[in-house]
């Protein structure tokens, strides 16, 4: 089955940092998603993405599909973005089925 | 609230005994899936419903599990004979299209 390795595992900032958060997928996919998960657990929806470029406040996403990856950009950071940021890809299969990455765990200091 | 709402939020139970989760999908979505996520994991797939039928299960749900959509709407799935192992978040997801969309999840704890 497809293959999804996020980068870093864990990142720590200050706040009002930038930074980048990286998703690579081993096959074509038909759908990516990135989700943020909150302390209770909940994932919460950040991007439905599977090519192209949007923005979202402070937060942006890129996926380059061709070349298998997609990129989470976090400006200006707040204490409030910590979490873990998953990246979720379904494979081609025809009933949406995501497949996740193992995370990235985020956090930030006042 | 019209998001996906699951039932219990928490859910302690002992080794042996059976429990059963609720999931209620957003309305009009006719995709249902399961979801378990152990410590520090990624969540991984379970099962999968269109409407009422179950068109795939991993084989990571054992026969001590079973999952039901009955009439399409709301989604039960059960756990027999728990097991420590069976310790887990359980996330309940729904979709129109391809997007997915989850619930605040079931942790289960088996003592």
């Amino acid at each position: 089955g497809i293959q999804v390795e996020q980068s870093p595992p864990d990142l720590i900032l200050q706040e009002g940092a930038n930074s980048t958060l990286r998703c690579n997928f081993s096959d074509s996919v038909n759908n990516l998603q990135w989700f943020h998960q909150n302390p209770w657990g909940q994932l919460i929806n950040l991007f439905y993405i599977p090519s192209g470029t949007k923005q979202n406040g402070r937060l942006s996403a890129t996926t380059v599909a061709t070349e298998r990856y997609s990129l989470l950009y976090i400006s200006s950071s707040q204490t409030t973005d910590s979490g873990v940021y998953f990246c979720a890809v379904n494979g081609g299969t025809s009933y949406g089925k995501l497949t996740f990455g193992q995370g990235t765990i985020l956090t930030v200091h006042p | 609230d019209t998001g996906v709402s699951q039932d219990p939020r928490h859910k302690i139970t002992k080794r042996g005994q059976n429990v059963t989760f609720r999931c209620d999908p957003i309305s009009e979505h006719n995709r249902l899936y399961w979801y378990r996520q152990t410590l520090g994991q990624g969540p991984e797939f379970l099962t999968y419903f269109q409407n009422e039928a179950q068109l795939e299960k991993s084989r990571l749900l054992s026969d001590r599990f079973s999952a039901e959509r009955p009439k399409g709407s709301f989604s039960t799935l059960e756990i027999q004979r728990t097991e420590q192992g069976d310790s887990a978040m359980y996330l309940c997801a729904s979709s129109l299209t391809t997007e997915a969309f989850f619930g605040q999840g079931t942790r289960l704890t088996v003592v």
